[in-house]
């Protein structure tokens, strides 16, 4: 069974601190992990990653994956109080015939002013 | 730029009730899905359709059903609603994961049964 494991699941932090959201998934036929963003409503989409060590990056948010370990991170630096969210992974298997995504169970992030 | 569009945003049934969940896409996405997202649970998914005329169970499908009325529209039926049924539901599209671009989500359908 693809599994998809997110830590911490939840964590304070002050504004301007930074912090990295960690993910880790056990999975058949991986293909790539995304990273999504959900606030009040839908998840809105940040990041795709199919190869290991390439850094994407959109601001002060970036992710890296390592295909080897298995996990990816999730940096945000020089966090902000509309960073607070819940920030959710995401997984992409092939060949298993449900083209769709694993989700882990989300980090609830609360940024303090 | 509407996206992806979900329909009620809020419903109460009582137990047994039937309705429909209705789901359209404006972005000519070959592949939608609905989710239900529980607390502590994640999201989970419900059913997909790959493309126009396709629809396959996910993880959760037990107690519902779905169609793909044409390329734009898939809907969610729940047939006898229960209170395990009591959720947010999310309706979501896709071109291809592999472009890049993930998912669109629509905005939500939280759902309480009685």
């Amino acid at each position: 069974e693809d599994k998809v494991v997110q830590s911490p699941l939840s964590l304070v932090v002050h504004e301007g601190d930074t912090v990295t959201l960690n993910c880790s998934y056990e999975v058949t036929n991986f293909r790539s992990l995304l990273w999504y963003k959900q606030e009040k409503k839908a998840p809105t989409f940040l990041f795709m990653l199919t190869s290991s060590g390439i850094e994407k990056k959109s601001g002060r948010l970036s992710s890296i994956l390592d295909k080897k370990e298995l996990f990816s991170i999730l940096n945000i630096t020089a966090t902000q109080t509309g960073d607070s969210a819940v920030y959710l992974c995401a997984v992409v298997v092939s060949g298993g015939g449900a083209d769709g995504l694993t989700f882990g169970k989300g980090t609830h992030l609360i940024i303090q002013p | 730029n509407a996206g992806v569009t979900q329909t009620p945003k809020f419903q109460v049934l009582k137990t047994g009730q039937s309705m429909t969940l209705q789901c359209a896409q404006d972005m000519n996405h070959n592949s939608m899905y609905w989710y239900r997202q529980d607390p502590g649970m994640g999201l989970r998914l419900i059913y997909y359709s790959a493309s126009e005329g396709t629809t396959d169970k996910g993880e959760v499908p037990n107690g519902y059903n779905v169609s793909r009325l044409n390329k734009r529209e898939f809907s969610l039926r729940l047939e006898s609603a229960a209170p395990s049924q009591t959720s947010v539901y999310f309706c979501a599209s896709s071109e291809s994961l592999s472009l890049g671009y993930g998912y669109t989500f629509g905005s939500g359908t939280r759902l309480t049964v009685v």
